[in-house]
């Protein structure tokens, strides 16, 4: 089983939908959450860290699901620009300081 | 600008050339890491440093070596390149790992015929 696990997709929805990933993770100690997003052919950027208490920003909202080890990210009123892939990264805070990057899950928004 | 910069962007090389990819960046970080990224198997760790002179294997080092002898800098270095070793790879920075944000550069597409 991998570390972190997202759904490849692609999630392709019409522009102003609302869609959601989730990424499971599998170990329980895992302590730090993140969403990063990728273009095409470019490099990852942060989107958003993900909190206890989840994490709003405009229309991105983060949540985590410790009972269930899962995180989540949801997208409001999907814009043409939201199209990319949304990486899952997790850290377990532990002496190996590794960051486990999901493969990512890809969404096309359509006009 | 804050940035991480990566040379080359892309290379096409033959099996056993030594080849470096150099690394830099600007926002005195102390965190630095190396990533490769293949279809379906996301992104993942080469080597990381934690500082000047403190480096550490990720989960696929094997083919790879990696420096830091100065903050800003850290080459990767593939002594003997193989076909295996085509890949896009990141160079990646951040100033408090594992709680803040990495910085990653363009990356780097190589081609190892």
């Amino acid at each position: 089983r991998k570390e972190v696990e997202q759904d490849p997709g692609p999630f392709n929805v019409p522009e102003g939908a609302t869609v959601a990933f989730n990424c499971t993770y599998s170990n329980s100690a895992s302590q730090s959450f993140f969403w990063y997003r990728q273009d095409c052919r470019k490099e990852p950027k942060l989107l958003m860290s993900v909190y206890s208490s989840g994490n709003e920003d405009g229309r991105f909202t983060a949540q985590l699901n410790r009972a269930s080890q899962y995180i989540s990210l949801l997208i409001r009123d999907s814009k043409l620009s939201d199209s990319a892939t949304y990486l899952c990264v997790v850290n377990m805070m532990d002496s190996s300081y590794k960051l486990i990057f999901g493969s990512g899950t890809r969404l096309l928004v359509r006009p | 600008e804050a940035q991480v910069t990566q040379n080359p962007r892309y290379l096409i090389t033959v099996t056993g050339k030594k080849l470096t990819v150099t690394c830099s960046q600007n926002m005195n970080h102390e965190y630095m890491s190396w990533y490769r990224q293949d279809p379906g198997l996301g992104l993942r760790q080469i080597y990381y440093s934690m500082n000047v002179e403190v480096t550490d294997k990720g989960d696929v080092p094997e083919g790879y070596k990696v420096s830091r002898k100065e903050k800003r800098n850290f080459p990767l270095i593939l002594e003997s390149p193989s076909p295996n070793q085509t890949s896009l790879y990141f160079c990646a920075s951040s100033s408090s790992y594992g709680t803040g944000e990495l910085f990653f550069g363009e990356g780097s597409r190589l081609t190892v015929l």
